[in-house]
């Protein structure tokens, strides 16, 4: 069966430093992914997405991703976090064109001071 | 202006009660999808439309019935409602089937008692 899986509920992270979100997905073959982003009482913000081409993206707000075909993840990265980065984000997969996006759990990020 | 735009934002009431949550977006997307969001903060894809044809139909009660009057809309109407429909649902759209739910609503907070 297909599945999404972000091994970390939670994570809390200093001001400043970098960050790193796991995201593994199950699927026969590549399919689309993405990483969005949550923020308290709000919609979902598409971070960035990969279909093809380069493995590592670069998406909004100095977020980057790299696809690894050989260990079927796709992990977001940030070099240095700001307090504002503090939200639940959430990888998700699509298998078909028709749009069908599966999300993983999602992963609570706390910033500190 | 709001790209994704859903109401009521919040809507509480009773069991047994009727209720729709109409969405509309403004960016000229042909497809435009509806998702839940459970109390754990999971997402579901429950239904999608791309010029105003249903193309997904996840495992959804019947008493969820999506309704798109044209490509700018897609509301979702519930019937005899019941406490286990208490959740977020999540309007979105995109412009691509590929490039799915790129833009997202603020989402409906809805509360049955």
């Amino acid at each position: 069966a297909q599945s999404v899986t972000q091994p970390d509920i939670h994570i809390t992270v200093s001001e400043g430093a970098s960050l790193e979100l796991r995201c593994n997905y199950s699927y026969g073959a590549t399919p689309y992914l993405f990483w969005y982003v949550q923020s308290p009482g709000q919609g979902l913000q598409l971070l960035l997405k990969y279909f093809s081409g380069d493995t590592l993206v670069q998406g909004i707000k100095g977020f980057e991703a790299e696809f690894k075909r050989s260990q079927s993840s796709f992990n977001l990265r940030k070099p240095s976090v700001h307090w504002s980065d503090a939200a639940e984000y959430f990888c998700a997969v699509a298998t078909d064109s028709w749009g069908k996006l599966q999300f993983g759990a999602g992963t609570q990020v706390v910033v500190t001071p | 202006d709001t790209a994704v735009s859903q109401t009521p934002k919040y809507l509480v009431t009773q069991m047994g009660n009727d209720k729709s949550i109409k969405c509309e977006q403004n960016l000229g997307h042909d497809t435009m999808y509806w998702y839940k969001q459970d109390s754990k903060k999971f997402l579901k894809i429950m239904f999608s439309y791309n010029n105003k044809e249903l193309i997904i139909n996840e495992t959804v009660p019947n008493r969820f019935s999506p309704k798109s009057p044209d490509k700018a809309h897609l509301n979702l109407h519930i019937n005899s409602l019941e406490l286990g429909d208490s959740a977020v649902y999540f309007c979105a759209s995109s412009q691509e089937i590929v490039s799915p739910g790129a833009f997202f609503g603020q989402g409906t907070r809805l509360t049955v008692v």
